[in-house]
């Protein structure tokens, strides 16, 4: 079974700084997708950025970029140029790659809670 | 991607009754997968719902507690049961993406508090 581990719980940063959460995982499979998801106190789920694990070059989405570290089973997600709105929950989150009839659901860390301070 | 409409967006429920959650899809999907999220956790899957067959419960998860109804492509119920005050939480719906690399998309969640 997959695991998806986020370790930090908590964690601020400046308006217009840079931060970075952190994730690993394990899994024995070798074709997956990682995403990272974002939820803000609207509890709307909303998706970040996504990284298929056969592509060896990072995922950019504007402001958001990770670090994909696939040997180490890391997925690092770095927002630069914090804004408030980014105030929000982070879930890293797993998926089998072979899932597109929808068979096998999403597999979440814990989440980190990011505050952006003014 | 997919766009899920959720009802009731929140609810306050007495204990011993039971509410039942509705996700509306826009376009038919062959899964629907049931989450709740306590109070500042995760998601855990509680089950999956396929159209003309009974749900995949997650350990821990019962079909007498969480009965779920998937009458067709685009749309499925879930029904807390026998409600208590440990069932207060954030209940969502998803489907997966037509392309993996979509991700998957959530209802915008039902915010349930039993008293």
């Amino acid at each position: 079974a997959q695991t998806v581990t986020q370790s930090q719980p908590e964690m601020s940063v400046q308006e217009a700084e840079t931060v970075t959460l952190s994730c690993t995982y394990d899994t024995s499979e070798n074709n997956y997708y990682l995403f990272w998801y974002k939820q803000p106190p609207s509890r709307q789920m909303i998706l970040v950025i996504r990284q298929e694990a056969y592509k060896q070059q990072n995922a950019t989405e504007n402001r958001f970029s990770v670090n994909f570290q696939k040997a180490a089973k890391s997925f690092s997600l770095k927002i630069s140029d914090s804004q408030l709105g980014d105030t929000a929950m982070y879930f890293c989150a797993f998926m089998k790659q072979g899932s597109l009839s929808g068979n096998t659901p999403l597999v979440f860390g814990k989440g980190t809670r990011l505050s952006v301070i003014a | 991607s997919a766009v899920i409409s959720q009802k009731p967006s929140r609810d306050i429920c007495q204990r011993g009754t039971s509410l039942t959650i509705q996700c509306q899809v826009d376009s038919q999907v062959t899964m629907m997968f049931w989450y709740r999220q306590q109070p500042g956790q995760s998601l855990t899957l509680i089950a999956t719902a396929n159209q003309g067959s009974e749900a995949t419960y997650e350990s821990g998860f019962v079909i007498d507690k969480f009965p779920i109804s998937r009458p067709n492509l685009t749309f499925s119920t879930l029904t807390v049961s026998n409600m208590s005050p440990e069932d207060s939480s954030i209940y969502l719906c998803s489907v997966a993406p037509a392309r993996a690399d979509y991700g998957y998309t959530f209802g915008s969640g039902t915010r349930l508090t039993v008293v």
